[in-house]
């Protein structure tokens, strides 16, 4: 039972242009979220996070929005760079700090 | 501040062989974390150490799999007998807790391939 979705297993964006992750979740309870990016034969690293006190936090380029009523958050690149090419990954904290993360969507940044 | 640390980054065994994982977290981050990922999917959270206590191991298949942290700081992670569905990366995390929301810190993993 996937409590955290990502539904687009990849997605091809032109550089300068903006990338949107998406990501949806099924439980209202969830609190905190996160974005993580991974390169390949590297673990993930954080990215950006966001509290459900709040609909937006943005850091740089990256901008992330929550809309907690459709239980859906997304991840904003502006603009897109070629380093921007990974697999970004969506995760949940849940209860006693235990991470939940979703199957991933891999970004290609197009020259 | 020197990251996660984990051993060996690449095992290669046969089935019904045995193999363990070890990881060092960030110094002072009582939460660590084993997650499996199978490629192509996301990272399943294995088992969850507080200090030297479990947390959370509901996705461990304990009839293969064991894991310990040893004085709240390293942790290994067994396998035995190994099963060519094994194959995948362990990556090990931490985080301080104390009831706050904050991040994971990966190590950079261990590609297991079980032939």
């Amino acid at each position: 039972d996937q409590q955290v979705k990502q539904n687009s297993p990849s997605l091809s964006v032109q550089e300068g242009r903006i990338s949107i992750l998406n990501c949806d979740y099924t439980n209202s309870m969830f609190d905190y979220f996160l974005w993580y990016k991974k390169y390949p034969a590297e673990g993930p690293t954080f990215l950006i996070s966001i509290s459900s006190i709040k609909d937006k936090n943005e850091d740089g380029r990256f901008t992330v929005f929550l809309n907690k009523s459709a239980k859906h958050l997304s991840l904003h690149i502006v603009p897109s760079q070629p380093g921007d090419s990974a697999v970004y990954f969506c995760a949940v904290i849940q209860g006693a700090q235990k991470l939940v993360f979703g199957q991933g969507t891999r970004l290609t940044i197009n020259p | 501040e020197a990251g996660v640390a984990q051993s060996p980054r690449y095992k290669i065994i046969e089935k019904r062989q045995s193999v363990a994982f070890w990881c060092n977290p960030i110094s002072g981050h009582a939460t660590l974390y084993w997650y499996q990922q199978i490629l192509g999917q996301g990272p399943k959270l294995l088992i969850q150490f507080q200090n030297n206590g479990v947390v959370d191991d509901s996705q461990l298949p304990k009839d293969r799999f064991s894991a310990e942290r040893l004085k709240g700081v390293d942790s290994t992670l067994k396998i035995q007998p190994a099963k060519l569905e094994d194959s995948a990366v362990y990556l090990c995390a931490s985080s301080l807790t104390g009831g706050l929301r904050t991040e994971a810190f990966f190590g950079q993993g261990t590609r297991l391939t079980v032939v």
